[in-house]
């Protein structure tokens, strides 16, 4: 089974703060994504990489940049907090491959994250 | 501007009916098509997929049809379970080869009441 880990699944931080969040997978999938759920928003994503050190950004970049330095490890990084950052935080991977309902994004758990 | 869309943000069936989940896209760029499963407190889980070369693709009690011309497609789960209680994503990709970028709608709860 396909295994996305993010490092937190609650995590609390303050408005102007540096906001790591990490994530691994243990798939050797090529591709990995950051996306953010709201309510009544549905899914958005923020940034993807199809590769190391490879990086296209999603529908929302602003305020995020991301770091991939290691195949299985993706990282999001909120360079200033603000409240309106205040959301579900789900990363995915997949394989790279013919369509993607072949190969689909598997999720992880998900990061509750709030900024005060 | 919403390229998928799931009108309706909550359905209730009862145990052992048929739910039907609606999705429509706006993008005829779209080629393929994935609906996604979410558990409250959990990652979202792949269910079923369609390739637009396709009109219905089925899995078990999951049937998915694609009506191209409408740019429309729906999630059958036959028969409806309690378990099946979860909030469902339809999601869109264009580019069918390599291309691994997903276009996401709102979501849809459905709820199976015993």
């Amino acid at each position: 089974d396909v295994k996305v880990t993010q490092s937190s699944r609650y995590l609390v931080k303050r408005t102007g703060e540096k906001v790591f969040l990490e994530c691994v997978q243990d798939m050797d999938h090529e591709n990995m994504f950051w996306y953010r759920q709201d309510p009544g928003l549905g899914l958005r994503l923020i940034y993807f990489s199809y590769d190391v050190k490879m990086k296209e950004k999603g529908d929302i970049p602003e305020g995020y940049s991301v770091s991939r330095e290691k195949k299985e490890r993706f990282s999001l990084i909120l360079e200033s907090a603000s409240t309106n950052q205040t959301s579900m935080y789900l990363c995915a991977s997949s394989r790279l491959g013919q369509a993607p309902g072949n190969q689909p994004q598997h999720f992880g758990d998900g990061t509750r994250l709030s900024i005060l | 501007d919403q390229q998928v869309k799931q009108n309706s943000p909550s359905l209730s069936v009862q145990e052992g009916r048929i739910s039907i989940l609606n999705c429509d896209y706006t993008n005829s760029m779209f080629d393929y098509f994935l609906w996604y499963k979410k558990y409250p407190a959990e990652g979202p889980t792949f269910l079923i997929s369609i390739s637009s070369i396709k009109d219905k693709n089925e899995d078990g009690r999951f049937t998915v049809f694609l009506n191209k011309s409408a740019k429309h497609l729906s999630l059958h789960i036959v028969p409806s379970q309690p378990g099946d209680s979860a909030v469902y994503f339809c999601a869109a990709s264009a580019d069918g080869g390599s291309n691994y970028k997903l276009t996401f709608g709102k979501g849809t709860l459905l709820t199976v009441n015993p």
